[in-house]
């Protein structure tokens, strides 16, 4: 059981806006960065937002990152068939000491 | 570009031992760290710990605390994880990823990932 909690799925169409939320608490998320990764199927994660809303070089502004007391949340804008994948939230855990990451959101474009 | 290239699929049995190894290239390897996330099939993501190629300290994930070894190598630019007493539930896709030298951080980019299967 993951000590960020996210929703299994999502699903949009394309040229839509997507929301993704993920939900910790003031040990993690309350307390440090959120960082989102995308995964596309059968390939490695990839760096997708760092530090709660900043994007690496060579993401889209289309996805933009947000944090709010113990929550954080993904949008994507313009919706894409090759946004078609999971997405991960990951933190900082002090009572942990560790990275903890949420469940992942498997993201269907119909 | 900056690449981590893993070693192949590893078969184990229970009880054995597995140590994939993580070659880097394309940025100093000694300035930054490298930490190991695994994926059971169909699961999320659980991070395993990190290691400093500057300075060789490693934070280690309570769940594997006393089940890991991760240990990098200088003169081969290469992050190697050990992960010993396998178990069925073991069976999972292990990746490695450049992370901050001074803690886990954020992990860009990935290693390709290693399947290990551990089966009788």
């Amino acid at each position: 059981q993951s000590v960020l909690t996210q929703r299994p799925s999502a699903s949009g169409t394309p040229g839509q806006r997507v929301t993704i939320s993920c939900s910790g608490g003031n040990s993690n998320i309350g307390s440090n960065y959120v960082y989102w990764y995308q995964q596309l199927p059968g390939t490695a994660p990839r760096l997708l937002i760092f530090r709660n809303d900043q994007r690496p070089s060579g993401v889209p502004d289309r996805f933009s990152g947000s944090k709010s007391g113990t929550s954080a949340s993904l949008a994507i804008s313009g919706l894409r068939s090759e946004d078609e994948a999971s997405y991960h939230c990951a933190s900082w855990d002090d009572n942990l000491s560790g990275v903890i990451f949420g469940g992942g959101t498997k993201l269907t474009v119909l | 570009q900056v690449q981590l290239v893993q070693s192949g699929a590893e078969v184990k049995k229970p009880g054995a031992s597995v140590k994939v190894s993580c070659k880097a290239s394309g940025y100093t390897f000694t300035t930054y760290g490298v930490s190991w996330v695994r994926q059971a099939p169909g699961q999320g993501l659980e991070w395993m710990g990190w290691v400093s190629a500057y300075n060789g300290n490693k934070k280690y994930a309570q769940s594997f605390q006393d089940r890991v070894t991760m240990t990098t190598d200088s003169s081969t630019n290469t992050a190697y994880m050990e992960l010993r007493s396998l178990r069925s539930d073991d069976t999972a896709i292990y990746y490695c990823a450049r992370d901050s030298n001074s803690r886990a951080n954020w992990f860009d980019p990935w290693g390709q990932g290693t399947l290990v299967t551990v089966s009788s």
